[in-house]
């Protein structure tokens, strides 16, 4: 059975830090995507990866994927209060067509 | 643009009665298509895929059940609710892997509470 697991599951950091999160999951794939999900709302895509080594940055998010150590890392660069959400990463296992989600990792950055 | 919508966005049933959420994709056609369910602060769990009309796939045994009717339609029933059926229900497409990146795309969401 495949599981996707993020951690932390909770941060809280001060304005201006910079932290990681993780995503670890337990099968072959060579996709994975991260979500941004605010209170009450949907989910909403940041990043796809799609091969061993990819890197993207978009503002103050940065994502990278190493498929043979089955690890994705959301880096976040001098926080600021609107980045306060939740992240998910979700995991394209190979050969099907699901998508398995972590835990989530719910952020607040404090001012 | 592709987009997705899913209705209705709020409903309160009582337990023991028949639901249904509906899901409609546009500007893309033969897409795959999600029903995932979120608990009250809870991760994702997938519930129902389908890859063409009258393709489902049931990734929980439970008292839901999915139908796609139509090549852009996704929807989820239930005969009879239960009191754990409730919370987040979010319909999701992709375009798949050969010409498109498989990103999902999601609807605004179903909030479902069962009393």
């Amino acid at each position: 059975e495949l599981k996707v697991e993020q951690n932390p599951l909770f941060l809280s950091m001060q304005e201006g830090k910079n932290y990681t999160i993780y995503c670890n999951y337990s099968t072959t794939s060579d996709r994975l995507y991260w979500y941004r999900q605010d209170p009450g709302k949907s989910l909403e895509s940041l990043f796809v990866l799609l091969s061993n080594g990819a890197v993207k940055q978009e503002g103050r998010l940065m994502a990278s994927l190493d498929t043979k150590a089955r690890l994705s890392t959301l880096h976040i660069t001098a926080a600021v209060h609107d980045l306060s959400a939740t992240y998910f990463c979700a995991v394209g296992p190979s050969g099907t067509y699901k998508y398995i989600f972590g835990t989530g990792t719910r952020l607040k950055v404090l001012a | 643009s592709q987009t997705i919508h899913q209705w209705p966005a709020t409903l309160v049933q009582p337990v023991g009665s028949p639901l249904s959420l509906e899901c409609t994709v546009e500007g893309t056609s033969n897409p795959n298509l999600y029903w995932y369910r979120q608990a009250a602060g809870r991760g994702l769990q997938l519930l129902f895929y389908s890859v063409g009309i009258g393709q489902i796939s049931s990734e929980v045994p439970q008292n839901l059940s999915a139908s796609r009717p139509q090549d852009r339609q996704f929807i989820l029933s239930s005969k009879k609710l239960l009191l754990s059926d409730s919370g987040f229900y979010l319909c999701a497409f992709s375009k798949g892997l050969v010409t498109n990146t498989g990103e999902l795309f999601f609807g605004e969401g179903s909030r479902l509470t069962v009393l």
